[in-house]
């Protein structure tokens, strides 16, 4: 069965980067998208950025243009997002999400279990 | 970037009710919608795409409508496990991918 499973919380400082993992099994890895979603505490979703399994360069939300970095390791499924510079408005669940889809249409249809990540002085 | 715009925020209903949300789009985006189940402490979980097309395994008593720029989600029945937030997303025109503020759906 399709799984995303995500490194565990993380508590940073102002200033410090944060790196969250994604461990994708039950699927051809290099077959689907993968995205980033955040949500900060109490709000809702928002996504931060595109990476393809297969190559080329990640798409990434404007907001996060600059401070985010999205990478894949094919050898061992797994995609990374780093985020930089974090201050407390960071302070947030980071989620991956895989991209399926059915004929025209896409959807997030498998999620990772999330990764809560506190930026605290 | 298209906007989203889910009405009401929340809404309280009753075991067995029949529930109905609105998403909004900024401008016309067909049919590219999607609508998500969120619970507490747990990520999103896929309802419907494609406007009104079921994801395998949701139950029939969730349906969805809508094209254009106006969209509903109706959950007929209202069962316990029904009491949660939800989403809409569009994948019309991306990136970026845009969601709706979310309604949480509440027991009276």
């Amino acid at each position: 069965q399709v799984q995303l499973v995500q490194s565990g919380a993380e508590v940073k400082k102002p200033g410090a980067s944060v790196k969250v993992s994604c461990k994708a099994s039950g699927y051809r890895f290099t077959n689907y998208n993968m995205h980033w979603v955040r949500q900060t505490p109490g709000q809702g979703l928002e996504w931060m950025g595109i990476i393809n399994p297969s190559g080329g360069s990640p798409i990434y939300a404007q907001k996060f243009q600059g401070r985010v970095t999205m990478t894949r390791d094919t050898s061992t499924s797994t995609i990374y997002m780093e985020l930089s510079s974090l201050r407390s408005e960071d302070t947030a669940v980071y989620y991956c999400a895989r991209r399926g889809r059915s004929s025209s249409w896409y959807y997030f249809d498998y999620w990772g279990q999330g990764t809560m990540v506190t930026v605290s002085s | 970037d298209i906007q989203m715009t889910q009405s009401p925020s929340s809404l309280s209903a009753s075991v067995g009710d029949r529930v109905t949300i609105t998403c909004r789009a900024s401008q016309p985006i067909s049919n590219f919608l999607n609508w998500y189940q969120q619970k507490p402490g747990r990520a999103p979980n896929l309802l419907i795409y494609a406007a009104s097309a079921l994801q395998r395994g949701v139950p029939s008593r969730f349906t969805g409508s809508g094209s254009g720029t106006d969209f509903t989600l109706t959950i007929s029945n209202l069962q316990p496990e029904d009491f949660a937030t939800y989403y809409c997303q569009q994948t019309y025109s991306t990136p970026p991918e845009t969601f709706g503020q979310g309604t949480k759906v509440e027991i009276k």
